[in-house]
Order: structure tokens, then sequence, then C-alpha cells
């Protein structure tokens, strides 16, 4: 039982460097986000799909850019990494109840 | 003004002890409620949903009152095992809002 798979788990940027972090799920689910976790401010919404093909932001989207080229995967990419990027990214599906199932995160250092 | 708003403790709490955690939202259009469990450094995953009648489901009881616009949860019977951040989540459509989370740490 995979469920959300995220890679990587850590990651060690300087500032200006691109990354991408990767996220699967296989249960079929069409909708799936990305959040950052930063202390004292809770879980925000990056992006989200709704479907292959279907993208839209969240809260936070800036500086960050979002595919969806299947149903299984949706990659987070970060153009151009800024130490206000330092966070723990999760990302998410929803399941038919409506809940959300969360990858175990991959925490980001821009130095 | 936050979305979702949470006391984020800390509740320091005796095994055993009963314990009670709030949550208001701002939006009315608020469509679904659910309270998450995020221990120390791991991913959040779902305690339970929370629907207008209430539920309930072993120790832990959650409350939704729309007019008011706040969400509860009551933990009854405390265990050790219970410590951890719980998160407060509303659902508007596609996107989803989450409280900053309040701390419990249940001691012996």
């Amino acid at each position: 039982n995979a469920g959300v798979t995220q890679t990587p788990k850590f990651q060690v940027l300087k500032t200006g460097q691109s990354m991408t972090l990767q996220c699967a799920q296989d249960m079929n689910h069409e909708y799936m986000s990305w959040y950052r976790q930063d202390p004292g401010m809770g879980l925000r919404l990056i992006h989200y799909s709704v479907g292959a093909g279907i993208t839209d932001q969240g809260e936070v989207p800036n500086g960050y850019n979002v595919s969806r080229s299947t149903t299984e995967d949706f990659p987070l990419r970060l153009l151009s990494a800024a130490p206000s990027q330092t966070s723990v990214y999760f990302c998410a599906s929803r399941g038919g109840s409506g809940e959300l199932f969360f990858g175990e995160g991959s925490r980001l250092t821009v130095l | 003004r936050k979305e979702v708003e949470q006391d984020p403790g800390p509740f320091n709490v005796p095994e055993g002890a009963t314990v009670a955690f709030n949550c208001t939202y701002s939006n009315s259009a608020s469509q679904s409620f659910f309270w998450y469990r995020q221990d120390c450094r791991k991913e959040p995953k779902l305690l339970m949903s929370v629907y207008s009648s209430g539920n309930e489901d072993g120790r832990f009881t959650a409350q939704l009152n729309r007019a008011s616009q706040y969400i509860s949860l009551l933990i009854r019977d405390s265990k050790l095992s219970d410590s951890a951040t719980y998160l407060c989540v509303v659902n508007i459509g596609n996107q989803f809002y989450f409280g900053t989370g309040t701390s419990l740490t249940v001691i012996p």
C-alpha cells in the first residue's frame, strides 16, 4: 500500500538553484495538491489539480510551478529557489469521502 | 483574517483526562470539516471527519456548529499515545484550509 510517495525526503539548495519535488499516488485519485508547512503558519496550499491536464493556484503559488500529465504524478518545480522557500512540503491526494491522504513530506533548506 | 483559527496550546493533561479542542472558521460557505493528527516531523493523518449531527469514534467525539462556525474535538480517557498536534481542516470547493494546530501532551 504505497499511497502517496514523495521524493526526495531531504534537499539542500543554494539560492537561485532549481529543483523538482516528485509526488506519485497509486490510488487513482483525480485531485492532488501541494502544501508547505512553516512554524506558526499551518499548512498552506500552493497548487492543486483536479485531473490530468488541469492545475490551479492555491494560497501561496508564487515561485512554484506544477504540471499534471498523468493521474498518478504531480511534480512541484521551484524555478529559482529563495531562502523564503525553506519549508516542509507535503503532497496530498483526495479520496472519495473528501479526505486528504498525505505523503511523508520533503524537507527543503535553501541557503 | 485567517480562514481557520485554533488555540495552539500547548495542552498538558494527565492520563485519563478529558480534553477538548475548539476551532473556528470564517467562511460560511465551508462544506466539509475534518480533524487531522500530526505527530512530530510526520505527515498529517485523518483522525475523523466532522458531520453536522456530530460523530463519535471510540474515545473521540467531533461536533460542528454551523451557526457559530466552530468545530470541536473531545478526547476522553486520554492515552500517552494521544500526544500529538491536532489540526482543524475546512474544505471549500477544491481548497483546504488548515488551522495552525493544537499541541497535546498526555502526561503519565
